[in-house]
């Protein structure tokens, strides 16, 4: 079924970006979409957005417009999640995972597997 | 946005309880509802998603019904390895969401 590896932990300071990467192997890459979910400290799941891997369509969860960028690079099959304006509240583990397809109003047919392995982003003075 | 409300919250079980997770969305999702399990430092797994008869190699002892708002996980027979936090999770429609999650801990 494939694997997602994610690059490492990230400090850095409010009002900063952070970018942080996601590696695909053992599976068709440029077939899938990649999202990114993230979780707070003791705190639930919140998706993020999806990025096609196959042409470099996006969809944003509202709350991450105009902060989230996600960009696909099918030669080396690496997603990476760039969040700019950090916030003290954006500290979280952030994680990407895959499904096969997403659709303009929904995702139905589809579900979220594997996942990466998770990166932490700290944000703090 | 679709909430999902997840109950209870946490759960005090013992090996071998029948457990039940409760899983009500805020408007009506079909069947397009996934549930994770997820264990401390560790990224959430794929259980189940309601609207496919799925063999991903889950043990028998996890099954999921509901359709609609209301939705339920069931562990048949509690064994060690499943302590741990259950998400339910919607994709019918944007911006994806994710129940509160239920914590399942030994009693």
């Amino acid at each position: 079924q494939g694997q997602l590896v994610q690059s490492g932990a990230e400090v850095k300071k409010p009002g900063a970006s952070v970018k942080v990467s996601c590696k695909g192997s053992g599976f068709p890459f440029t077939g899938y979409y990649i999202h990114w979910v993230r979780q707070a400290p003791g705190q639930g799941l919140e998706w993020m957005g999806w990025i096609r891997n196959e042409n470099g369509n996006t969809k944003y969860a509202e709350t991450f417009q105009g902060r989230l960028t996600l960009t696909s690079d099918t030669s080396t099959s690496t997603v990476y999640m760039e969040l700019s304006g950090l916030r003290s509240d954006d500290t979280a583990l952030y994680f990407c995972t895959r499904t096969s397809y997403c659709g303009p109003t929904t995702c139905r047919g589809n579900w979220f597997n594997p996942w990466g392995q998770g990166t932490l982003v700290s944000v703090s003075t | 946005d679709i909430q999902l409300t997840q109950s209870p919250s946490f759960l005090s079980a013992s090996i071998g309880d029948r457990v039940t997770i409760t899983c009500r969305a805020s408007q009506d999702i079909t069947n397009d509802l996934a549930w994770f399990q997820q264990k401390p430092g560790q990224a959430p797994t794929f259980l189940m998603y309601l609207a496919y008869s799925f063999d991903s190699g889950v043990p028998s002892r996890f099954s999921g019904s509901g359709s609609g708002t209301e939705f339920t996980l069931t562990i048949s027979s509690l064994q060690p390895e499943d302590f741990a936090t259950y998400y339910c999770h919607q994709i019918n429609s944007y911006p994806l969401t994710f129940g509160g999650g239920t914590k399942v801990d030994m009693k």
